[in-house]
């Protein structure tokens, strides 16, 4: 079976920082990525995914991910954060009989 | 454009008590899916309808009931809630099952059993 990792329960940045997000995957076959964003109170909110092509990908709000087939990972990036970047997000696969597997997700803080 | 639209947004029940939580897409989606949110534990499936007429278990199924009522309506039913059950509920869809096709979500149900 499918499932995925984030390690970092928790992340504080700094306005203007950079920010890397941690994503570890378990598939045997090709994987269907995604990241999703979940600020207080809402619904998730898809960031960016990757099906194939290109391992970097570009998403929504300035954030990108790389795909890395040999170390299993899809980190999520942006290279400035902004106050409205603080919310939960989380990593989830696509498996073979197409129900989605999720991250336990990681709350970014950010500080001024 | 409304999207995916979860009723209530909150909701208490005593132990045992019974609920139904409403979820509708006006995307003219084929496939519908029900969530639990838990802390620590992401988002984990309950229950999904790959298209109208069909429903299918996920992950945690045990305890609850669905009924896709027509394309647009699909609904998870409590029949006798416990505590366990406390968490937050998000309904999704999708224009098809398949694992390079996006869901979008719902604002979630907070619900309480005490």
């Amino acid at each position: 079976a499918q499932s995925v990792t984030q390690p970092d329960i928790h992340i504080t940045v700094s306005e203007g920082a950079s920010l890397e997000l941690r994503c570890n995957y378990s598939y045997g076959a090709t994987p269907y990525l995604f990241w999703y964003v979940q600020s207080p109170g809402q619904g998730l909110q898809l960031l960016l995914k990757y099906f194939s092509g290109d391992t970097l990908v570009q998403g929504i709000k300035g954030f990108e991910a790389e795909f890395k087939r040999s170390q299993s990972s899809f980190n999520l990036r942006k290279p400035s954060v902004h106050w409205s970047d603080a919310a939960e997000y989380f990593c989830a696969v696509g498996a073979y009989d197409y129900k989605l597997s999720f991250g336990a997700g990681t709350t970014v803080t950010v500080r001024a | 454009n409304a999207g995916v639209t979860q009723t209530p947004k909150f909701q208490v029940l005593k132990t045992g008590q019974s609920m139904t939580l409403q979820c509708a897409q006006d995307m003219n989606h084929n496939s519908m899916y029900w969530y639990r949110q838990d802390p620590g534990m992401g988002l984990r499936l309950i229950y999904y309808s790959a298209s109208e007429g069909t429903t299918d278990k996920g992950e945690v199924p045990n305890g609850y009931n669905v009924s896709r009522l027509n394309k647009r309506e699909f609904s998870l039913r409590l029949e006798s809630a416990a505590p366990s059950q406390t968490s937050v509920y998000f309904c999704a869809s999708s224009e098809y099952t398949g694992v390079n096709t996006e869901a979008f979500f719902g604002q979630g149900t907070r619900l309480t059993v005490v």
